[in-house]
């Protein structure tokens, strides 16, 4: 099945405790991207990457780094997460798709991060 | 600065209405637009694209393309409780990019 993963789907944590989120494709897609979603602020971009070892700052990327070390992989870090980074994030890849229009993006389910 | 508006919402329809919702975006070297639905607390899924100007028809779903008027809707015929959710509009610039800009989103309530 085509899909987009991510872990974990919940987290709890505290402020300055580094985290990583993963997030893995099986659709051989070249760009993947990370979101983050917030109540009245939407879907804001905070990393993409259109190929291995090929990645570029989003909208909002304080805080966060990300690395694309093989095409599947696209994990989001976060080095010293603080409670403004509390939120919704999403993990979406498209490309390189039959079919259906390539830029089409695949949502992962979403990892909700909260920081105390 | 490229921005893709939507009206917040929420827009109430009853059963069996058609729903409207509407997007306009401001690159207007913009060449695709989705339509996403999203539920509370999940992913969005994609329902539609649509590159060229005119209607494009999926089921009770309909997606307008004004690239004159910088202007997308999409259209929800027989509107049923399971169409509430929030509907992301999503525009993409020109050739080479896979990025994506989305609106808000509209939150739509359909109402037994």
């Amino acid at each position: 099945e085509a899909q987009v993963t991510q872990n974990p789907r919940y987290l709890i944590t505290v402020t300055g405790k580094k985290l990583t989120v993963t997030c893995s494709q099986n659709m051989n897609h070249e760009y993947m991207s990370w979101y983050r979603q917030d109540p009245g602020l939407g879907l804001r971009q905070i990393y993409y990457s259109m190929n291995v070892e090929v990645t570029d700052k989003g909208d909002v990327p304080e805080g966060y780094k990300v690395s694309r070390k093989e095409k599947r992989n696209f994990p989001l870090i976060l080095e010293s997460p603080s409670p403004n980074q509390t939120s919704l994030y999403f993990c979406a890849s498209s490309g390189n798709a039959s079919g259906r229009a390539p830029e089409t993006q695949y949502f992962g389910p979403g990892t909700r991060l909260l920081v105390l | 600065q490229k921005e893709v508006e939507q009206n917040s919402g929420p827009l109430s329809v009853p059963e069996g209405a058609i729903a409207s919702l509407n997007c306009t975006y401001s690159d207007r070297g913009s060449q695709s637009f989705f339509w996403y639905r999203q539920y509370s607390g999940k992913s969005p899924e994609l329902i539609m694209f649509i590159y060229s100007n005119g209607d494009k028809e999926d089921g009770r779903f309909t997606a307008q393309l004004n690239k004159a008027s910088q202007y997308v809707s999409l259209l929800i015929r027989d509107s049923q409780p399971s169409d509430s959710a929030t509907y992301l509009c999503a525009v993409k610039a020109g050739a080479g990019s896979y990025q994506l800009t989305f609106g808000k989103g509209t939150k739509l309530s359909v109402i037994p």
